[in-house]
Order: C-alpha cells, then structure tokens, then sequence
C-alpha cells in the first residue's frame, strides 16, 4: 500500500522560510512523477509543483522563484522548500504521486494517493 | 476565482441522483486534456473519485461515474447516501497556464 506523510508545517512570520517534508513508503520516490498541492482554509484546492523521475521540475507562477521541490532518493522523501513566505501561502499543503504521465509527458495525469496534509501559517 | 467553473452546492434526497458540472474551455477541457475528480471529507485529505473522465479507481462503488463533452465534465452520483455528503473537485489541464487546474468544488448535502 502507498502511503505519503508530510511533516515540517507551523507557523512563519512573512519572508520567513520553511522546508515541507513528504515520507513515501510503497512507491519509490525517484522513480515516480510527485507533486505538492495546497488548500487555503475553506478555499479549493490549487497545484503548487512537479517533480518528474527524471528530475524535471515545474511551478505554479504563484510559487515560482519562491519555491524548490526536491527529493532525497536515499531517504525516499519528497521535500518544498519555501521562501520570501507570504500570507497568501497560508494552507495545508498535500503531497500526492502523480498518476498517468507517460515517458515523455505530464498532462492527462491525475493525483493518487495523496497525504494527509500539514498545514503551513503565515503571519506575524 | 478557479479556471474550472462548479456550483458551490449541491443537493439530494437519500437515493435520489445528482450530478456536479465542471466547465473549463479551449485551454484545458476542450483542448482535449481529461478530467478527473475527487472526494474530499470533512477533515480528510482529497481522495481520487473518477481518473479518465470516466474511469473508476477499485473500491468506488458505481454509483459514481464520470462523463465529458466539449468543454465541460460532469460527476453523477446516484443512489445518494449519507456518506456521500463531502466536497467534490474536478481537475484537468490547463496549457495557457502551463499548469494543472482544480475547480472551485462543490459541496454535496444529503437532505
């Protein structure tokens, strides 16, 4: 069974930083398309970033410049580094394996499973 | 405001069917790109409901199913249950953004 756990939420002042954790066990994380999504409170859900197997990544223009997915092959964890946080990142932010992708693209996919969640605030 | 367009609600009797509308446009579902929706319980993290546009994961029961035309994607749900009551997103692709999209979601309340 896949299972996905994220960690490293809490409270950040505004242009603090975080780094968000997602633990994989039933699915080999460099060898698979991961992506983050985030839910601000009571609102809908929105893509966040992309990790392909073969290292390529991709961004919401929200995040873009501010953000960094990586991985660490040997822990099997999927990492966001977050910067320059704003109020407007405020949300639980899901880690999820993206589903579908074929050898050369990624855009019929969909997210399965995904993790429970850590929730991230940004204030002062 | 979300890319994809759902009601914020929807509602139904025990047993009865209802079906939760999801309209995009040319640069994600009428440009070919499917859809897929998801179930979110109060609390819970989003579970996949529909991948393909029509396709059902194993352990969803068939009273869910997915349909798609043109520019929209519709989720039915019959036979409505108690545990159905949760919020539901659509999700697709969207190429002017470069990025995947989520509807609003729409909140299912079993009367």
């Amino acid at each position: 069974e896949v299972q996905l756990v994220e960690s490293g939420g809490g409270l950040v002042q505004p242009g603090g930083s975080l780094r968000l954790s997602c633990a994989a066990s039933g699915l080999t994380v460099s060898s698979s398309y991961m992506s983050w999504v985030r839910q601000a409170p009571g609102n809908g859900l929105e893509w966040v970033s992309v990790i392909y197997s073969g290292g390529t990544t991709y961004y919401a223009d929200s995040v873009k410049g501010r953000f960094t997915i990586s991985r660490d092959n040997s822990k099997n964890t999927l990492y966001l580094q977050m910067h320059s946080l704003r109020a407007e990142d405020t949300a639980v932010y899901y880690c999820a394996r993206d589903v579908g992708c074929t050898s050369s693209t990624c855009r019929n996919n969909w997210f399965d499973p995904w993790g429970q969640g850590t929730l991230v605030s940004v204030s002062s | 405001q979300s890319v994809l367009t759902q009601p914020p609600s929807v509602s139904g009797a025990p047993g009865q069917r209802v079906t939760i509308s999801c309209t995009g446009s040319s640069s994600n579902i009428g440009a070919g790109y499917d859809v897929h929706w998801y179930q979110q319980l109060p609390g819970t993290a989003p579970k996949l409901l529909i991948y393909g546009n029509i396709n059902r994961p194993s352990g969803v029961p068939d009273r869910f199913s997915g349909s798609k035309s043109g520019t929209s994607a519709s989720l039915a749900i019959s036979g409505l249950q108690a545990e159905d009551e949760a919020d539901y997103y659509c999700q697709s692709y969207d190429s002017s953004l470069s990025a995947w999209v989520f509807g609003g979601g729409t909140k299912l309340t079993v009367l």
